[in-house]
């Protein structure tokens, strides 16, 4: 089955700089990348996703990479603020197989220092 | 929120007695999931169903039931809960394989 491995697990950022999280994943079927947002004590939330058949994609201040040949995907947030302070989980899954097959990485927790 | 809600919201029971978490939703989509949450392992699927009646083990299904009587319904069940069982459990609704995942509010369960 699948495997996503993410990074780091933690990653404290100044306000206003850029942060970087990075996974990678082991089965090259899987074609289907999303990103969740959980806020403490919150549901995870979507907030990007990417299909395999493109390389990047942007949604204001957010966007993420994916490199298929060296299977790893990355969540870029750009001029970070104190509501970007969360967890944040990739996931993984091939599209058109079962149901069941969204495999999610750990988790990075995200800290915005003002 | 994708209108999904759980119920109840917050529980704590002893070792050993049953205990049954709801999902409900209403927008009518066929695949509906549950997963737990624990500190270290981020999110695990513990069943899922693909229709009424059709339901399926994941990857943490040991010491879990499910059942899916209508599309809107789908309950958890812990036979004899334990310890191990302490953890947060969310419950999700996909309208097809294409991946996105739209989670509930979650349900806190300490088992004592």
């Amino acid at each position: 089955g699948e495997n996503v491995e993410q990074h780091p697990s933690t990653l404290s950022v100044q306000e206003g700089d850029s942060a970087v999280i990075k996974c990678t994943y082991s089965d090259s079927a899987s074609n289907y990348f999303p990103w969740y947002k959980q806020e403490l004590g919150k549901r995870p939330q979507l907030i990007i996703d990417i299909r395999s058949n493109v390389g990047e994609k942007k949604d204001q201040r957010i966007a993420v990479t994916l490199n298929k040949t060296a299977k790893h995907f990355s969540l870029h947030i750009t001029e970070t603020q104190p509501e970007d302070s969360a967890v944040y989980f990739c996931a993984a899954m091939y599209s058109g197989g079962g149901a069941d097959g969204l495999t999610f990485g750990k988790g990075t927790h995200l800290i915005i220092q003002p | 929120d994708a209108g999904i809600t759980q119920s109840p919201r917050h529980k704590v029971t002893e070792t050993g007695t049953p205990v049954t978490l709801r999902c409900h939703q209403t927008e009518n989509h066929r695949y509906m999931y549950w997963y737990r949450q624990d500190p270290g392992h981020g999110l695990r699927l513990i069943h899922y169903s693909y229709g009424v009646k059709d339901t399926d083990k994941g990857e943490v299904s040991d010491g879990y039931s499910v059942s899916r009587s209508k599309t809107e319904d789908f309950l958890l069940t812990l036979e004899s809960a334990t310890s191990s069982q302490t953890s947060v459990y969310f419950c999700a609704i996909s309208s097809g394989t294409s991946g996105s995942r739209y989670f509930g509010p979650g349900t806190r369960l300490l088992v004592l």
